[in-house]
């Protein structure tokens, strides 16, 4: 596609549980990120995936959340036995990696119920 | 790793006026800022940018400003429309593979 898709567009789901949270980056992009934004905050940097490298992962608030990036395209965010605060967009960016330029899906809001 | 600050976190300006951020940003080697617009429900869209080779950069009613000495840099939106009301990100990145760090945001306010 043109831009950056995620899916889905909304979540709500049950405290408890897991939920994945997909990214479909631009075509060609090397590096993707995901982001989480809190009602009315700013951009929280979760993960970073750069080519083949081993990705950033400083960002991760806990252990009950993981993303990997298959075949260097496409990438899922799981959080495992979510929670009341996990509820926020998240928001996934991909760029080409060689100006820095980072282009934003629509995110998808999670709410965890 | 980098880290980037913004000011301020809310800004209000008549219709019409100018309005200004600031960021500041900690890696020395940062070469690269963009600025992004994020609308209501929407993800952050890039408005425009600046290297590291240049002080400044003008596009319409918005301009960029940077300062490589104080490691500095800011946005200036002249005759502010209700339309320019959003979620103002700055950023810093380095040249070549490395992520983008975001500040915190301003939220502007545009009253007509």
């Amino acid at each position: 596609g043109a831009g950056v898709s995620q899916s889905p567009s909304n979540k709500v789901t049950e405290k408890g549980k897991d939920v994945e949270l997909r990214c479909d980056p631009i075509s060609g992009h090397t590096a993707l990120y995901w982001y989480r934004q809190s009602l009315g905050q700013g951009l929280e940097f979760l993960i970073y995936f750069q080519g083949n490298s081993a990705p950033d992962k400083s960002g991760l608030p806990s252990d009950r959340f993981s993303a990997e990036r298959t075949g260097g395209s496409v990438s899922t965010l799981t959080i495992q036995r979510t929670q009341q605060e996990d509820s926020a967009v998240y928001l996934c960016a991909s760029s080409s990696g060689q100006v820095g330029e980072a282009f934003f899906g629509q995110g998808t809001r999670l709410t965890v119920v | 790793g980098e880290n980037v600050e913004q000011h301020p976190s809310t800004l209000s300006v008549q219709e019409g006026d100018s309005a200004v951020i600031k960021c500041t940003y900690s890696d020395s080697a940062s070469n690269y800022f963009p600025w992004y617009k994020q609308e209501l429900g929407k993800g952050p869209q890039l408005i425009i940018d600046i290297r590291s080779n240049v002080g400044e950069k003008k596009d319409q009613r918005i301009a960029v400003t940077l300062n490589k000495t104080a490691k500095h840099f800011s946005l200036h939106i002249t005759e502010t429309q209700p339309e320019d009301s959003a979620v103002y990100f700055c950023a810093a990145s380095m040249k070549g593979y490395q992520k983008v760090t975001f500040g915190t945001g301003t939220k502007l306010q545009v009253i007509p």
